[in-house]
């Protein structure tokens, strides 16, 4: 069965620190992969998403991601967090076959001054 | 240029209420998706449609219901509500259905039932 695993529930930054959340799926053939964040009281918004090609790519507001095939995993990352980045972050892929599209449970981010 | 709309805001029913909820997706956007949002969790998919027909469903049961008019916008029903419908759930619209497809999600209804 497909699924979306977000290894971490809750991860508190310094302000100016990396950061780095942690995106694992389990499909057959490699699946479209997507983050989206959501601050509260609003929708999801698209950070970035990876269909072929490079494996690094590169989003809106400084956040990048890695697909590594060999680890199934699909990381988020960002240089330098501002606390405007706190939010909750959610991988998700959608299916190559069907129309399925599959969320994580999400990260929730804490940045600190 | 607008982006998916939903109403109502926010919905408060009681156990065994009928409930409709409304989306209007971006305009050009012929696909429109359903998710259910349970607090702390992510986004659970329910339906998507795409031209009228109905091309994907999730695990949910027939008390689940949707549909999509000409204009695209798209209506979810839910009937005999339970408590753990308790939800936030959102639509979200694509150019045509398929995983590869960007969905633009709106801000969704958080519906109580009590």
């Amino acid at each position: 069965a497909q699924s979306v695993t977000q290894p971490d529930i809750h991860i508190t930054v310094s302000e100016g620190a990396s950061l780095e959340l942690r995106c694992n799926y389990s499909y057959g053939a490699t699946p479209y992969l997507f983050w989206y964040v959501q601050s509260p009281g609003q929708g999801l918004q698209l950070l970035l998403k990876y269909f072929s090609g490079d494996t690094l790519v590169q989003g809106i507001k400084g956040f990048e991601a890695e697909f590594k095939r060999s680890q199934s995993s699909f990381n988020l990352r960002k240089p330098s967090v501002h606390w405007s980045d706190a939010a909750e972050y959610f991988c998700a892929v959608g299916a190559p076959t069907g129309n399925q599209f599959y969320f994580g449970t999400g990260t929730s981010l804490t940045v600190i001054p | 240029d607008a982006g998916v709309t939903q109403s109502p805001t926010h919905l408060i029913k009681t156990r065994g209420q009928h409930v409709t909820l409304r989306c209007s997706p971006i305009s050009g956007h012929k696909s429109v998706s359903w998710y259910q949002q349970v607090l702390g969790q992510g986004p659970q998919f329910i339906f998507q449609y795409y031209e009228k027909e109905e091309r994907g469903r999730g695990n949910f049961p027939d008390r689940f219901s949707a549909r999509q008019f000409p204009n695209y916008s798209s209506e979810l029903n839910v009937n005999a509500l339970l408590l753990g419908d308790s939800a936030l759930y959102l639509c979200a619209s694509s150019t045509q259905v398929g995983g590869y497809n960007e969905q633009f999600f709106g801000p969704g209804t958080r519906l109580t039932v009590l």
